[in-house]
């Protein structure tokens, strides 16, 4: 089945410096790459995805980068702000079913 | 135009007791999927219905769970007997249709085994 690994599985970055999130998977079928962030009691909120036939999507201070043939993506932030800090979470789709899997998140805190 | 609702957002129960969960999806859209988040871990996939049909349950437990949603109404889950480890936040999304949709979710409803 699908597997998710996500690394760091804590980040902590001063103000204004760009955090990095990477996570690898197995099953090639996969095509839709979705990044959420989840603060505290709240609801996971996508902020940004990509799909299978692009390797690069950009959004503001964020953006997603996918290597299809490594199997793996990538969330970047730049010039990060204290309302960053939240734990986000990559998922995955393959391209025959509608469940989303997702890899076991990243605590991210930016430190004013 | 109203998200994904979700109730009761807190939900204590005792060993052995039943839980309804329930799940009401966005204006216009039919598919409906749930998604458990014990603390401090991801979310993992539950099962995926749409009206009146489960599509896929592959990650539910085999006893004392079950789904619904049926043409009027929202989306049940229901648990059995629940035990200390069902505690969760249980998650619901909805999305429009198959294929290449954005999943929305909901609020989530905090699920406590006294």
């Amino acid at each position: 089945g699908e597997n998710v690994e996500q690394h760091p599985s804590t980040l902590s970055v001063q103000e204004g410096d760009s955090a990095v999130i990477k996570c690898t998977y197995s099953d090639s079928a996969s095509n839709y790459f979705p990044w959420y962030k989840q603060e505290l009691g709240k609801r996971p909120q996508l902020i940004i995805d990509i799909r299978s036939n692009v390797g690069e999507k950009k959004d503001q201070r964020i953006a997603v980068t996918l290597n299809k043939t490594a199997k793996h993506f990538s969330l970047h932030i730049t010039e990060t702000q204290p309302e960053d800090s939240a734990v986000y979470f990559c998922a995955l789709r393959k391209a025959a079913g509608n469940k989303l899997t997702f890899g076991g998140g990243t605590r991210v805190l930016v430190k004013p | 135009n109203a998200g994904v609702m979700q109730n009761p957002r807190h939900l204590v129960r005792r060993r052995g007791q039943e839980a309804r969960l329930r799940c009401s999806p966005m204006k216009g859209h039919s598919h409906v999927y749930w998604y458990r988040q014990l603390p401090e871990e991801g979310l993992k996939f539950m099962v995926y219905l749409q009206k009146e049909n489960i599509i896929d349950e592959s990650g539910m437990p085999k006893e004392r769970f079950s789904a619904e949603f049926p043409k009027e109404g929202p989306s049940i889950l229901r648990i059995q007997q629940v035990v200390r480890g069902d505690s969760a936040a249980y998650f619901c999304a909805s999305s429009p249709g198959q294929g290449p949709h954005e999943q929305y979710f909901g609020p989530g409803t905090r699920l406590t085994v006294t």
